[in-house]
């Protein structure tokens, strides 16, 4: 089985610059996560798709971030303009629901540098 | 709101010694799991173990087991017959009820393994 797929997997960009990172998750999960890992930091929840919807966005900044799912597969996450602060590693996870305990599967992650 | 405390920024342990990781939580809820994720240098994150709330005997997985303490809120992890592939950052993380899947996660734990 695949798992959740990332790309691109390092980015350096100048602030103030759009950026956008794609997710493909695992075949036939509903659930899509985006996450925000700052460097010594857990990792934060920014968005929560079920299929095609949201579900929990409380902590997406939605004045530079965006996030889309279109069809309910693979899920793109944008920042535009981009800050100094912007520089973390995203990652994408899926799980097959969101109201039952099942697992997250992570991707390995986009390493942003904002410069 | 929740949070999730890990008090130990970097261990250091033994090939085929035991260490363990701590961690501690705050909720006023009373239904919820815990869990251990594993992020090793290549970022792929990666469940080690995870405990229902609910449940009072600990869990376990091969060589890795939990210390559950409700009461004090604390979730430790024991990791027995430490391996050179056990070195990653640890993460303890909570996750409440609700329609959402949402992990809160702590600040990590590094773990090196000296062989």
């Amino acid at each position: 089985e695949a798992g959740v797929a990332q790309s691109p997997r390092y980015k350096i960009i100048e602030k103030r610059q759009s950026v956008a990172f794609w997710c493909n998750p695992i075949s036939g999960h509903a659930t899509l996560y985006w996450y925000q890992q700052i460097l010594g930091q857990g990792p934060k929840l920014l968005i929560q798709f079920q299929n095609n919807g949201v579900v929990d966005d409380s902590q997406l900044p939605k004045d530079r971030f965006s996030a889309e799912r279109l069809k309910g597969v693979d899920s793109t996450l944008k920042i535009q303009p981009a800050k100094l602060e912007d520089s973390a590693v995203y990652l994408c996870a899926s799980s097959l629901a969101a109201t039952v305990i099942y697992e997250q599967y992570f991707g390995p992650g986009t390493r942003l540098t904002v410069t | 709101a929740q949070t999730v405390t890990q008090s130990q920024p970097e261990m250091s342990v033994q090939e085929a010694e035991t260490v363990t990781l701590s961690c501690t939580y705050d909720t006023s809820e009373s239904d919820y799991y815990l869990f251990w994720y594993k992020q090793p240098p290549s970022r792929q994150m990666i469940l080690v173990i995870r405990q229902e709330a609910y449940k009072q005997q600990n869990a376990t997985e091969n060589r890795f087991s939990v210390n559950f303490q409700k009461a004090a809120k604390s979730f430790s992890l024991k990791i027995s017959d430490s391996q050179l592939g056990d070195a990653a950052m640890y993460f303890c993380a909570y996750r409440y009820g609700g329609a959402t899947n949402k992990l809160i996660f702590g600040t990590g734990t590094l773990l090196a393994v000296q062989p």
